[in-house]
């Protein structure tokens, strides 16, 4: 299995509400990522696990919370988002050991926040 | 500051051409350089990784160049067809700790029949 899946594909929430993305791989790959991505730009790194442990925050607001319970699952939990956090959120994988690392990127989820 | 460089934000080339696609960077020393491609509303896929050490690369219909000194990498389609226009990502790793990317614009590649 070589994919990474994510749940669920839209989401529409408001600004008070609390969702979880939701994030699985099943290739063994120790470190599982979030980037957020707005139209026309690149991916943005948002967070990195390696070995089930945050290594890497660029800063991301606290209404972002990331969580990783196990090698395989990677959540981020959203609460009290605003307007501008819409976006497509995608996570990837990728084999978190050796020099060189290509990363599997899921479909991500398109969050909309009204 | 660091900077990835994708100096075409799009090109359209007509069926069976040669799409090149330059990806230049500043104040990185990278071991590897990545390619990447995205459909609208997908999540990137890897293409090939080019080392340091390595001055081309060859998969399928795809090449890549690395040229250190110039800082630069060039990503050629070679007998184009409409089912490659996408976007095409460079990334290289950062200065942070593991293997955090940071990736370029990206150049949105149309071709034609």
């Amino acid at each position: 299995d070589t994919e990474v899946t994510q749940t669920p594909k839209h989401l529409v929430m408001g600004m008070t509400n609390k969702k979880s993305l939701k994030c699985e791989q099943h290739m063994g790959h120790r470190a599982m990522y979030w980037y957020k991505q707005k139209a026309k730009k690149p991916p943005e790194l948002m967070f990195v696990y390696s070995y089930e442990k945050l290594s890497i925050n660029e800063s991301v607001p606290s209404r972002f919370s990331p969580e990783c319970p196990n090698s395989s699952l990677l959540n981020l939990h959203l609460h009290a988002l605003q307007p501008e956090d819409s976006a497509l959120y995608l996570c990837a994988s990728s084999p978190g050991q050796g020099d060189y690392n290509e990363q599997f990127f899921g479909p991500g989820t398109r969050l909309t926040v009204l | 500051s660091q900077k990835i460089e994708q100096n075409s934000e799009a090109l359209n080339i007509q069926e069976g051409k040669t799409a090149t696609l330059t990806c230049n960077y500043t104040n990185y020393s990278p071991a590897y350089l990545q390619w990447y491609r995205q459909d609208p509303g997908r999540g990137p896929v890897f293409l090939l990784l080019i080392r340091e050490n390595e001055k081309e690369k060859r998969k399928e219909r795809l090449k890549v160049t690395f040229d250190t000194t110039l800082k630069q990498s060039l990503f050629h389609i070679t007998a184009s067809q409409p089912a490659d226009s996408a976007t095409y990502l460079c990334a290289l790793k950062g200065d942070r700790s593991g293997y955090a990317l940071n990736f370029g614009k990206g150049t949105s590649l149309l071709v034609t029949p």
